[in-house]
């Protein structure tokens, strides 16, 4: 009964390779969102989709696609990884208008590069 | 930049209530003010959030002082599964349609046994 899953929970990879984290929300919600939290802990959003379309892109590098197929999934693609990417990765989602702020966020996703 | 302070790190006795003080000075009319948690390696989790009135919910209850410059949040009975860190947060809104929320550094809240 998960309400917003991630694949995979954890990534180790290489400097410069390409990888690509999952996320799906199964509450209905039109609203996605993907955040990453460093090794200072300090929480930042990158990314907001709102039923398929681009709302926020905070200043996160090209290097950085989110993909959303349908409302219920939004994909975050990397490409040619740096060390400096290493933290986790949520994924969240939320109704929207008033009720946007209550966000449900997944497990996360520690993507580690050497 | 987040637009709210909070203590870096508090105790609290198991069984006790936690007043967990949030700072908010800057806070404008129509801002709300939420609260989320993170427990070790979790994902955040959603607590409660107000405007003015006091809110209380099946977690926790959410004083708003009235000039809204301040706000608190209780946990009325912390257990030890209450260990997180707490985030308190002013919503800002963004292009209308979605609600972009900046995290500060939170407040690590020990319930000690």
């Amino acid at each position: 009964d998960t309400a917003v899953s991630q694949t995979p929970k954890y990534l180790v990879t290489q400097m410069g390779n390409d990888k690509s984290i999952k996320c799906e929300q199964n509450l209905g919600h039109d609203t996605m969102y993907w955040y990453k939290q460093d090794s200072k802990k300090f929480l930042k959003i990158m990314f907001s989709y709102n039923n398929k379309e681009l709302i926020i892109n905070e200043t996160v590098p090209n290097r950085f696609s989110p993909k959303s197929p349908d409302k219920a999934h939004l994909n975050l693609h990397i490409n040619s990884l740096e060390l400096g990417d290493s933290a986790v990765y949520f994924c969240a989602s939320s109704p929207d208008g008033l009720a946007g702020g209550k966000q449900f966020f997944g497990p996360g996703t520690r993507l580690t590069v050497l | 930049d987040a637009k709210t302070t909070q203590p870096t790190s508090m105790d609290c006795a198991e069984g006790r209530a936690a007043n967990l003080p949030c700072n908010h000075s800057t806070i404008s009319g129509n801002e709300y003010v939420y609260w989320y948690r993170q427990i070790h390696s979790q994902g955040p989790q959603y607590i409660i959030h107000g405007l003015k009135n006091n809110e209380t919910n099946e977690m926790a209850s959410l004083i708003i002082t009235e000039d809204r410059k301040s706000s608190t949040l209780i946990l009325p009975h912390a257990t030890l599964r209450d260990t997180a860190v707490y985030y308190c947060i002013v919503r800002v809104e963004y292009g209308g349609a979605t609600n972009k929320l900046i995290f500060g550094t939170g407040t690590l809240l020990a319930v000690q046994p």
